[in-house]
């Protein structure tokens, strides 16, 4: 039962490059959501999506944009990486409405823009 | 709009002693209110969720925390402290029926001395 899967694990990255942190989920949940972790401030939702074709920002969308094509996977691009980016990135989903939905994280994806 | 403090940066305990991580909470809706931790270097675990259904949540390895809706607080407790407690603890609100748009307090890190 693999979950929430995040790829890749660790990443660097020169300013300005470009790239996608991937996030697959098996548990055909409705929604989806990225997170970034920064020392001190617990974390912080960036993009969320509440079924495939919908997605909306968060608190810190800016530099990151997001699709969601299936239901399964959500990936998060980072159009011009720059060093305010360097960060723990998580994934969640969740299965929907009501007292059951909670949600569930990734392992993450540490991220360093140099 | 929603907004979760915690009270405590770092709480350090004695094996075999209780923990207490401090949250209080601010919410224009009715809250859902959750515990989350994070062992080094891994994704986060649901501990427990309140929902409304009962004031005292019980979790998982022990916790349980009590909603007091006067105090706006939700805290966590253990009564006897467990060598693997050692973790970081967040403390989430969301508005209820929004349950995928969680807002992080900034962290709790355990540690337990032998």
């Amino acid at each position: 039962n693999a979950g929430v899967t995040q790829t890749p694990k660790f990443q660097v990255l020169k300013t300005g490059q470009s790239m996608t942190l991937q996030c697959a989920q098996d548990m055909n949940h409705e929604y989806m959501s990225w997170y970034r972790q920064d020392p001190g401030m617990g974390l912080r939702l960036i993009h969320y999506s509440v079924g495939a074709g919908i997605t909306d920002q968060g608190e810190v969308p800016n530099g990151y944009n997001v699709s969601r094509s299936t239901t399964e996977d959500f990936p998060l691009r980072l159009l011009s990486a720059a060093p305010s980016q360097t960060s723990v990135y998580f994934c969640a989903s969740g299965p929907g409405l009501g007292t059951k939905n909670i949600q569930y994280f990734g392992a993450g994806t540490r991220l360093s823009v140099l | 709009a929603q907004s979760v403090t915690q009270l405590d940066s770092h709480v350090s305990v004695s094996e075999g002693t209780p923990v207490l991580l401090r949250c209080n909470y601010s919410s224009s809706y009715s809250p859902s209110l959750f515990w989350y931790v994070q062992h080094p270097n891994k994704g986060l675990q649901l501990l427990l969720k309140y929902t409304s259904a009962a004031t005292l949540v019980k979790g998982i390895n022990g916790f349980e925390a009590e909603f007091k809706k006067s105090e706006t607080s939700f805290h966590l407790t253990k009564p006897s402290a467990h060598m693997s407690d050692a973790a970081e603890y967040f403390c989430v609100v969301s508005k209820k029926g929004d349950d995928y748009k969680l807002s992080f307090g900034a962290g709790t890190t355990v540690t337990v001395r032998a």
